[in-house]
């Protein structure tokens, strides 16, 4: 099974808080990703790394920032949230060239 | 750019009903597909891949060929289950390039006893 993990798994916090996501995995896999999936379920990249010192902005524009200082650990932060941010947010990893994706269980994140 | 496209849900069955979750994809070149599956509550797991046209990718009763000549990758499965009730996610890999996967927009399956 995989081991990759988010916390907080809920998090309801006020408009304006900084909130740093965390997503770690234990498996030594090179790449990690961020998804955002809106209710509709629909998937979004936001954000993805090659590895160590390596990020990159996905596909929908962001006002999240990642950092990747170590291989297992890549947190994702909001400096001052608003209830635009609402949403549930994906963590997922591969190795190499594996296409297989590894996703953890997510964070449902609610600003009021 | 390459794109995934799914048919909406949700999709309502009787148990033990036979299912066809439609997915055409859009891409350059060749690339890998997959159906990735999501329980309520949990992130998304691999259910089947397949690489290269007229392969077809099985996993625990669900089955899917992919059909270069028609752009297609439908999910089947002949005899569904109340457990099978989850969201389904179409993909297509760009490993070779940008190391991305692209993924449909989900169809929520509802399976009633």
């Amino acid at each position: 099974e995989a081991d990759i993990y988010q916390t907080p798994r809920y998090l309801v916090i006020g408009t304006g808080k900084k909130i740093t996501l965390e997503c770690s995995q234990t498996m030594g896999h090179d790449k990690m990703y961020w998804y955002q999936q809106d209710p509709g379920m629909e998937l979004h990249l936001i954000h993805y790394s090659y590895g160590v010192n390596s990020t990159e902005k996905g596909d929908l524009s962001s006002e999240s920032t990642v950092s990747r200082i170590r291989t297992e650990h890549f947190p994702l932060t909001l400096e001052s949230a608003r209830p635009s941010h609402t949403s549930q947010y994906l963590c997922a990893s591969t190795r190499g060239r594996d296409e297989k994706l590894f996703f953890g269980s997510g964070t449902q994140l609610s600003v009021l | 750019g390459d794109s995934v496209t799914q048919m909406e849900g949700p999709v309502t069955l009787s148990e033990e009903a036979f299912l066809t979750i439609n997915c055409t994809y859009t891409a350059t070149g060749y690339p890998s597909l997959f159906w990735y599956v999501q329980y309520p509550g949990e992130g998304l797991q691999l259910l089947l891949k397949a690489t290269k046209a007229d392969d077809k990718g099985s996993n625990k009763g669900f089955e899917a060929t992919y059909r270069k000549e028609t752009t297609s990758f439908h999910l089947e499965k002949g005899s569904v289950q109340v457990s099978d009730s989850a969201v389904y996610f179409c993909a297509l890999s760009r490993m070779d390039s940008s190391y991305k996967l692209i993924f449909g927009s989900g169809t929520r399956l509802l399976v009633r006893p």
